[in-house]
């Protein structure tokens, strides 16, 4: 069965600490690794797609890697804006649809 | 802007009645999907739309319904007979086949049924 496992569940950062989350996957034909970001009540925002391992994506503070078994989003430097629940998402290769599989996100608290 | 829109933001309803959720998309996506999202776990599919007049089942779609009569909108319909319709109910738009396969999330209905 396709699965996508998170973590840490929940990490805490002082602003200025760097650190980075896991995402590992079992996912049969990866045809796609996504991240997203939520805040509280609102709908997840998408981040970065990787598709091959070795690929890497930058976005001010974020960086997305990815290898055959899993993916991390890295954070630099994380300020108390980055305070999050980061979500990321596999879509497999089994049949002709866009499902995605969500894992259950980590929650990052940066504090000042 | 282009973007995803759903309404209403709060939903409260008696047990034992219908209610649906509107969604709607001007991205021209032709995909379009639900999720509901409840504390603790990821985001589970309720039903999702390839093009317009086709839809299939998710992984919980029982006590659910939906349409897809245009390719902008895509309502959900909490049935009576879905047990636990408390939640928060998520609508997503992706290009598809056409283009990149990352999806697009509307603001949320936060749905609670007493």
């Amino acid at each position: 069965e396709d699965q996508v496992t998170q973590s840490p569940e929940a990490l805490r950062l002082q602003e200025g600490e760097s650190s980075s989350l896991n995402c590992s996957y079992t996912v049969s034909g990866l045809r796609g690794l996504f991240w997203y970001r939520q805040d509280p009540g609102k709908g997840p925002e998408f981040l970065f797609t990787l598709y091959s391992a070795g690929e890497e994506k930058e976005k001010e503070r974020l960086k997305a890697t990815l290898t055959k078994k899993e993916s991390f989003l890295h954070i630099t430097a994380p300020k108390p804006e980055d305070s999050a629940t980061y979500l990321c998402a596999a879509r497999g290769g089994g049949g002709a649809t866009n499902k995605l599989i969500f894992g259950t996100g980590t929650l990052l608290a940066v504090q000042p | 802007d282009g973007g995803i829109t759903q309404s209403p933001k709060y939903l409260f309803r008696k047990e034992g009645q219908n209610v649906t959720l509107s969604c709607e998309q001007n991205l021209n996506h032709d995909a379009m999907y639900w999720y509901r999202q409840d504390p603790g776990q990821g985001l589970r599919l309720i039903y999702y739309s390839q093009i317009v007049n086709d839809f299939q089942k998710g992984d919980i779609a029982e006590g659910y319904s939906v349409s897809r009569e245009k390719k902008e909108s895509f309502p959900l319909t909490v049935t009576s007979a879905q047990k636990n319709p408390t939640a928060f109910y998520l609508c997503a738009s992706s290009q598809g086949t056409a283009g990149g396969y990352e999806q697009y999330f509307g603001p949320g209905t936060r749905l609670t049924v007493t």
